[in-house]
């Protein structure tokens, strides 16, 4: 399975400090993405990153990727209270997006 | 305009009935695919569509059928509901397959009693 697995399942930080999330998944890829998911809510493309990249930048996010160990992080710096949501990275393989069970970021005021 | 619209947000039905979720999207997509997210909110992909035509079936109960008329939607029927099928359903669509982003909708919850 291409599967991603996000650690930690759970993350509660004071906002304004600096996030990072972890992504770590089982075969080759083609590229990494990463969603995040308001409550109640569908998921939003946030990143993408191809297998040939080792950084990425957009705003306040920035995702790395290590294909040599399969995994991936995601860090939002200065985090702000509309940053609570769960995050979910999703490997690419053949054909799919297969997603892990995300990690639950919790910004407080 | 919303880019990926599914209908009905909200489900409550008895067990044994049958129910259709609807999906359409308004970007040109080419592919289009339902997901299932858990109350432990695990995704797991169920169909994808690709034109038309049908490209991924996971092992999913022969209780759920897609449809797809044409490329801008992708509809899912649910035969004999089971308590076990209550869930958030999620349509999404993507541009050149898995090798893009996708763009989901807002999500079908449903609730089997």
């Amino acid at each position: 399975s291409q599967q991603g697995e996000e650690d930690p399942q759970a993350l509660s930080i004071q906002e304004g400090e600096n996030a990072t999330m972890n992504c770590s998944y089982k075969t080759s890829i083609n590229n990494l993405q990463w969603y995040r998911q308001n409550s109640g809510r569908g998921l939003v493309h946030l990143i993408l990153i191809r297998s040939n990249e080792r950084e990425k930048h957009s705003g306040r996010l920035r995702v790395t990727l290590d294909t040599s160990k399969k995994s991936s992080s995601l860090l939002i710096t200065a985090s702000r209270a509309a940053d609570t949501a769960s995050y979910f990275c999703a490997a690419v393989g053949a054909q799919k997006l297969v997603f892990g069970q995300g990690t639950r970021l919790t910004i407080n005021p | 305009d919303t880019a990926v619209s599914q209908t009905p947000k909200y489900l409550v039905t008895q067990m044994g009935n049958d129910k259709s979720i609807k999906c359409e999207q308004n970007l040109g997509h080419d592919t289009m695919y339902w997901y299932k997210q858990d109350s432990k909110k695990f995704l797991k992909i169920m169909f994808s569509y690709n034109n038309k035509e049908l490209i991924i079936n996971e092992t999913v109960p022969n209780r759920f059928s897609p449809k797809s008329p044409d490329k801008a939607h992708l509809n899912l029927h649910i035969n004999s509901l089971e308590l076990g099928d209550s869930a958030v359903y999620f349509c999404a669509s993507s541009q050149e397959g898995a090798v893009s982003s996708y763009t989901f909708g807002s999500g079908t919850r449903l609730t089997v009693v």
